[in-house]
């Protein structure tokens, strides 16, 4: 069974809306880590936001915020007010076991986000 | 810099030729990750290093793919006999040990694209 599911392999929105990027995961393990990274065109990944599997809040940095809802397994990444700088691929990974672990990251196979001026 | 650095940025070799990829991680950074991003596989974890040593090896997809790290520092991959599906970005990670809080965040390198003709 897949990890990390990612079911939208492509999204538009609407410069200054804002969209949900969705992700669903799957694991026994009763601590683990979830991941957003952004990979522009450039091929960087850039680190975007976290929700450990015990943050009673969702995460939020800026403009990004992670609706994690535990009992769906579900991790979606929300970006308000959509900027061009923003269209990327976007992926979710989750990290399986503590964090002082160093564990692996397991990766979905990405949404590209395209935003329209 | 401050970042974590891979060289070469492009590699092109012959199949059955050997290659050795390069990554320096942040300074102080003890763990170390080797992922491999290619279009029909999406991004998969090789192997992962604690300091010099390599606790988790199972991402390696043969005995073709070797790595080692020295004095807790750069890390170098090496496939040998290089075949065409070898063909792909190797992405280097790294991250620092958290201690029960933190979230062990990776920090990518700009990758090394192999193409094997």
């Amino acid at each position: 069974a897949q990890k990390i599911t990612q079911t939208q392999p492509g999204m538009f929105v609407q410069e200054k809306e804002a969209v949900t990027l969705d992700c669903t995961y799957d694991t026994s393990d009763p601590s683990y880590g979830l991941f957003w990274y952004k990979q522009p065109s450039s091929g960087e990944m850039i680190f975007l936001i976290y929700q450990g599997s015990y943050d009673q809040q969702n995460a939020t940095e800026g403009r990004y915020s992670l609706n994690f809802q535990k009992a769906r397994k579900s991790a979606n990444l929300v970006i308000s007010a959509s900027q061009l700088g923003d269209s990327a691929m976007y992926f979710c990974a989750m990290r399986e076991g503590a964090a002082e672990y160093g564990n692996k990251l397991v990766f979905g196979a990405g949404t590209i986000l395209r935003v329209k001026s | 810099g401050a970042g974590v650095s891979q060289s070469p940025s492009n590699k092109v070799t012959e199949k059955g030729k050997d290659v050795e990829l390069r990554c320096d991680p942040i300074s102080g950074h003890t763990a170390l990750y080797w992922y491999r991003q290619s279009l029909g596989q999406g991004l998969e974890f090789l192997i992962y290093f604690q300091g010099n040593s390599a606790p988790d090896k199972s991402g390696l997809p043969s005995d073709r793919f070797s790595a080692e790290r020295t004095g807790g520092s750069v890390s170098t991959l090496t496939i040998q006999r290089t075949q065409q599906e070898d063909s792909a970005v190797y992405l280097c990670a790294s991250s620092s040990r958290t201690s029960g809080s933190g979230y062990n965040e990776q920090f990518f390198g700009p990758g090394t694209r192999l193409t094997v003709l």
